[in-house]
């Protein structure tokens, strides 16, 4: 049973435009959201993260968006950079009851020159 | 910044042969955490651990041993290594206060031939 979901699985833009990568949750029970950036032949970092009282979360180029009704999340870059390309997580986990992290299969993004 | 450094960084092992991957920190973590990567499974639990001389279980232990001598060191096994195995393994560690973001190793690709 995948509890994290993540869409789509490849994403390819051109530098400039924003990348919106998506991601959705099952457990409602979910209210730490990070996501992970991970570099060809390097350990996943966490790039940024929201809590689930907020809707959104913002940092330089790179926001959260979040939905709790609806139990989705999104990753938005904007102005796109060829350095952004990487595979990017979503992550979920329960700040009570089970400790462990959850991840979504990720999103290969690929930033066009 | 936290420093979690694994070795060896590949490893061609043969099938039904003994395979160790080493994992040490340098952050004063408690927590430990080994996970596989595979493509399109995100990342997967499979030993965690609180504290020294103790292993728990995560998602997908089966075939799998782990070794916590130490605060600073965590060691996964392969006892009979088999070619499902083969995948990279990241090693990982987190604060015991703050047990939301995970300090990631390089990660071992390990192939078993």
């Amino acid at each position: 049973q995948q509890q994290v979901r993540q869409s789509p699985q490849s994403l390819t833009v051109w530098e400039g435009e924003t990348a919106i990568l998506n991601c959705s949750y099952e457990n409602s029970a979910f209210d730490y959201f990070p996501w992970y950036q991970q570099f060809p032949g390097e350990g996943p970092a966490l790039l940024i993260a929201i809590r689930s009282v907020s809707d959104k979360k913002e940092d330089g180029r790179f926001t959260i968006f979040f939905n709790k009704r609806e139990k989705k999340l999104s990753l938005h870059i904007t102005d796109s950079q060829p350095g952004d390309s990487a595979t990017y997580f979503c992550a979920a986990k329960s700040s009570s009851g089970s400790w462990q992290l959850i991840f979504g299969s990720g999103t290969q993004l690929t930033v066009m020159p | 910044e936290a420093a979690v450094t694994q070795s060896p960084r590949s490893k061609v092992a043969v099938t039904g042969g003994k395979v160790t991957l080493s994992c040490h920190q340098t952050n004063n973590h408690d927590y430990m955490y080994w996970y596989r990567q595979d493509t399109g499974h995100g990342l997967r639990l499979i030993h965690y651990s609180y504290v020294a001389d103790s292993t728990e279980k995560g998602d997908i232990p089966d075939g799998y041993k782990a070794s916590r001598p130490s605060q600073e060191n965590f060691s996964l096994i392969l006892e009979l290594a088999s070619l499902s195995q083969t995948a990279v393994y990241f090693c990982a560690s987190t604060d015991r206060g703050s047990n939301e973001r995970l300090f990631f190793g390089h990660g071992t690709k390990l192939s078993v031939l």
